[in-house]
């Protein structure tokens, strides 16, 4: 089954600096597509980015880019420029298929004025 | 504006009791989707249903029910076999062809369940 793993359950940066979040996933596929969603206190779920697999060029959207390294199952998501809205949960997913997205436990990213 | 509507927002069960959330979306979206998200971590898929009068388990479908007879709704029961329904519940919809054509899944603002 695949799984996505992020290890990192809180983080934290100071406004205006460069933040990093870890994610990999395990999966036999070759095509796929990875996601980054964000979920402020709100607790709606807002897109970020996404990745297709076959696509080398990695992603960027704005102040958001990942680092997919895709021989290391790894896709990693860099916020330039931290802003206080950013503070939030990101979600690391992989689609599994059938359009069925599978979620990594979530990292906590507090913003410090 | 299309969107997903969910409710209610918050929901209280009582032991032994079924309980429905309602997920109503004017997108004219295929696919649907229930999710269950526990304090601290990500979202689990309950059901899903990819067509009217069609619909899939997920990877924790115990405990629950769903029907899809209109394209628009998709209800989610928690019957009284879901020994731990206390979480937030959130619905999802998808174009089919969705996330090949680029398009994500739209998620409604979600219902928090909890135990009287």
């Amino acid at each position: 089954a695949q799984t996505v793993t992020q290890s990192q359950p809180e983080m934290s940066v100071q406004e205006a600096e460069t933040v990093t979040l870890s994610c990999t996933y395990d999966t036999s596929e070759s095509d796929y597509y990875l996601f980054w969603y964000k979920q402020p206190p709100s607790r709606q779920m807002i897109l970020v980015i996404r990745q297709e697999a076959y696509k080398q060029q990695n992603a960027t959207e704005n102040r958001f880019s990942v680092n997919f390294q895709k021989a290391a199952k790894s896709f990693s998501l860099k916020i330039s420029d931290s802003q206080l809205g950013d503070a939030a949960m990101y979600f690391c997913a992989y689609e599994a298929g059938a359009q069925k997205l599978v979620f990594g436990q979530g990292t906590r990213l507090t913003i410090n004025p | 504006d299309g969107g997903i509507t969910q409710s209610p927002k918050y929901l209280f069960r009582k032991e032994g009791q079924n309980v429905t959330l309602s997920c109503e979306q004017n997108l004219n979206h295929d696919a649907m989707y229930w999710y269950r998200q526990d304090p601290g971590q990500g979202l689990r898929l309950i059901y899903y249903s990819q067509i009217v009068n069609d619909f899939q388990k997920g990877d924790i479908a115990e405990g629950y029910s769903v029907s899809r007879e209109k394209k628009e709704s998709f209800p989610l029961t928690v019957t009284s076999a879901q020994k731990n329904p206390t979480a937030f519940y959130l619905c999802a919809s998808l174009r089919n062809g969705g996330l090949l054509a680029n398009q994500p899944q739209h998620f409604g603002d979600g219902t928090r369940l909890s135990i009287l």
